[in-house]
């Protein structure tokens, strides 16, 4: 598609529960990034995928958090036992891949996750 | 990473022009300064970007000094619907490169 998909739009958890997320980027765009947002503009980068790979994942808590973009589906963020402090909006990106030096990502309109 | 300072807020009337300054005094020799814009309840969008001088497009303007050091973003004749968060970013935008947001400048547009 020509947007970034994000399902589902609100995710609402008690403390300890599952939550996953998902992500459909632009079609043809190698890269997906994810990127909670907090109170205050706060963005944090996650994690990234270069088509099915993990790219650079120096931003996941990596105990609770993980993440899959496998061929022709949806890319995914799963929190297992949520905390919280998991309550925020993530957002998914997507770029081209791009040797050159500049490059913009497409930001999909975010899940708002909400622990109880 | 070259941090970036923007004011936290700034409030403006419909029709004029806006600018929003950002200081990135550690910026780099291959770093670009790139501008997003987020509506409440929206992803980030992309608005301009540059790497010196001046850039136009249909939507504003960015203004880089010789030295690097700082940038503006102009807005001519906002109207309501501008009133959004703008980020000042800068770093290698590579394709492959993760974004670093800091905490924007909040436009209010004001009729």
């Amino acid at each position: 598609g020509e947007e970034v998909a994000q399902t589902p739009k609100h995710l609402v958890r008690g403390e300890g529960q599952k939550a996953k997320l998902y992500c459909a980027p632009i079609k043809g765009h190698s890269y997906v990034f994810w990127y909670q947002q907090v109170l205050k503009n706060e963005f944090k980068f996650l994690i990234s995928f270069q088509n099915e790979n993990v790219f650079d994942e120096t931003g996941m808590p990596k105990e609770r958090f993980s993440a899959k973009c496998l061929p022709n589906s949806p890319c995914s963020l799963e929190i297992q036992a949520t905390k919280l402090e998991d309550s925020a909006v993530y957002f998914c990106a997507s770029s081209q891949s791009s040797g050159g030096p500049s490059n913009e990502q497409f930001f999909g309109p975010g899940t708002r996750l909400t622990v109880l | 990473l070259a941090k970036t300072t923007q004011p936290i807020s700034m409030d403006s009337y419909e029709g004029q022009e806006v600018n929003i300054t950002c200081s990135h005094n550690n910026i780099a020799t291959n770093d670009y300064i790139t501008w997003y814009q987020q509506f409440p309840s929206q992803g980030p969008r992309f608005i301009i970007q540059g790497y010196k001088t001046k850039v136009t497009n249909e939507v504003a303007s960015l203004f880089i000094p010789a030295d690097r050091k700082s940038s503006t973003l102009s807005l001519p004749r906002v109207s309501l619907s501008d009133t959004a968060v703008y980020y000042c970013l800068v770093g290698d935008m590579a394709g492959a490169n993760n974004l670093f947001f800091g905490t924007g400048t909040r436009l209010t547009v004001i009729p």
